[in-house]
């Protein structure tokens, strides 16, 4: 099993830009989860989704922020414009009872 | 909503010693309770998990205990490595509900050889 994949590993942009970060949860796993790291505020649930379905996003930061999940193999989490305080690493898991495993994140660079 | 509070912050022991995490919960309808194990530069690795229906569960130098009616759990490790040196997650859920999980805030754990 590949596990939980995610792309890019690093991404370095420029304030303003837009970013699109991808997933790719474990196949069978119906739940997709993306989350932020930062120092200062820890591991934030940003959005999950349970079989492709939106389910709880009250921890997207704002309108900048948008999630999709197009199928069960695929998810995407953009930031449009993007800023400096967005500059964290994000992570995707996936679940298919209550057990998340985690990919091992996108770090974002907003300069 | 559920609230889960990890302490302590940082710890720090010698090699060989043994490690306690503890965390606390407010809901007592949850009844899944993952660890996980960051290492630097990488996501959060579940490490052993329990369910309310068990008070403690043992893998090789990691056990978990559960206590429900203090709605308190403990991650344990015994005969500490450097290479146990992470940040470790406690969580908090309803088992199969298929919603997100409640961490706490990590506790930075060092191993000193």
């Amino acid at each position: 099993d590949a596990g939980v994949i995610q792309s890019p590993r690093h991404e370095v942009t420029e304030m303003g830009q837009e970013v699109t970060l991808r997933c790719k949860p474990i196949s069978g796993h119906n739940s997709l989860f993306w989350y932020r790291q930062t120092m200062m505020r820890g591991l934030e649930l940003l959005i999950y989704f349970n079989n492709n379905v939106p389910i709880d996003d009250s921890g997207m930061p704002e309108d900048r922020f948008s999630a999709k999940m197009p199928n069960a193999s695929f998810s995407t989490l953009k930031i449009q414009p993007s800023e400096p305080r967005d500059s964290a690493v994000y992570f995707c898991a996936s679940s298919t009872a209550s057990t998340q495993y985690f990919g091992p994140g996108t770090r974002l660079t907003v300069l | 909503g559920e609230n889960v509070e990890q302490h302590p912050s940082t710890l720090s022991v010698q090699e060989g010693d043994s490690a306690v995490i503890k965390c606390t919960y407010s809901d007592s309808a949850s009844n899944y309770f993952p660890w996980y194990k960051q290492e630097l530069g990488k996501g959060p690795q579940l490490i052993i998990d329990i369910r309310s229906n068990v008070g403690e569960k043992k893998d090789q130098r990691i056990a978990v205990t559960l206590n429900k009616t203090a709605k308190h759990f403990s991650l344990h490790i015994t005969e500490t490595q450097p290479e146990d040196s992470a940040v470790y997650f406690c969580a908090a859920s309803m088992w199969g509900s298929q919603g997100n999980l409640i961490f706490g805030k990590g506790t930075k754990l060092s191993v000193k050889p």
